[in-house]
């Protein structure tokens, strides 16, 4: 079993429309959450860190639930420039360990 | 934000040569830098763990011949492909963690080499 599990999409979305990625990890002893953006032969960027009391930034809310050891991001109002591969990543230790990424593409 | 630069940013080898691909923090001292392969829709795999001034930390599965990691100074790690083969051909992406925050990690724009 990969211990981050993302669906790989791709997610196909007119612009304007809310989509919602999940992501389950499985040791329960990681310690932090984030959300990165991979645009095509680029490097991952960060986007968001993720907590369990949720946060939100913009268009964009990630959520956290440990029991669960589930994790998922919401885009709001879809744009574009969102289009990208979105990576779930677990911090254990001092490592990261990401997900396969799952893939946007926003359509006018 | 902090600025990790990669070189060469592509390369094009020969099976049989080596390959050295430097990681650069610009504006921070990184005792500790990272080194990823991403393969054609996988995800980033940590290959390695390089502390300045002492041996690398390989992940399982990763050959540490084939790899050889360097990390001489505080702003600069180095990996070097070894007799390389076709399936090396990868997305080489390095990443470090500056030494006062010890928190975030700033990833370096890669390194695309294809082996012939």
């Amino acid at each position: 079993r990969k211990e981050v599990e993302q669906d790989p999409g791709p997610f196909n979305v007119p612009e304007g429309a809310t989509v919602a990625f999940n992501c389950t990890y499985s040791n329960s002893a990681s310690q932090s959450f984030f959300w990165y953006r991979q645009d095509c032969r680029k490097e991952p960027k960060l986007l968001m860190s993720v907590y369990s009391s949720g946060n939100e930034d913009g268009r964009f809310t990630a959520q956290l639930n440990r029991a669960s050891q589930y994790i998922s991001l919401l885009i709001r109002d879809s744009k574009l420039s969102d289009s990208a591969t979105y990576l779930c990543v677990v911090r254990n230790t001092d490592k990261l360990i990401f997900g396969t990424g799952t893939r946007l593409q926003v359509f006018p | 934000g902090a600025v990790v630069s990669q070189h060469p940013s592509r390369v094009i080898c020969k099976s049989g040569t080596s390959v050295k691909i430097e990681c650069r923090s610009l504006d921070f001292q990184a005792t500790t830098m990272f080194w990823y392969r991403q393969f054609p829709k996988k995800s980033l795999m940590l290959m390695a763990t390089s502390n300045e001034g002492s041996k690398a930390t390989y992940e399982q599965g990763v050959e540490k011949d084939k790899f050889l990691i360097n990390h001489a100074s505080l702003t600069l790690s180095t990996l070097t492909v070894t007799s390389a083969h076709p399936e090396d051909s990868s997305f080489y992406i390095c990443s470090a963690r500056d030494r006062i925050s010890a928190y975030e990690q700033y990833f370096g724009p890669g390194t695309r080499l294809t082996v012939t």
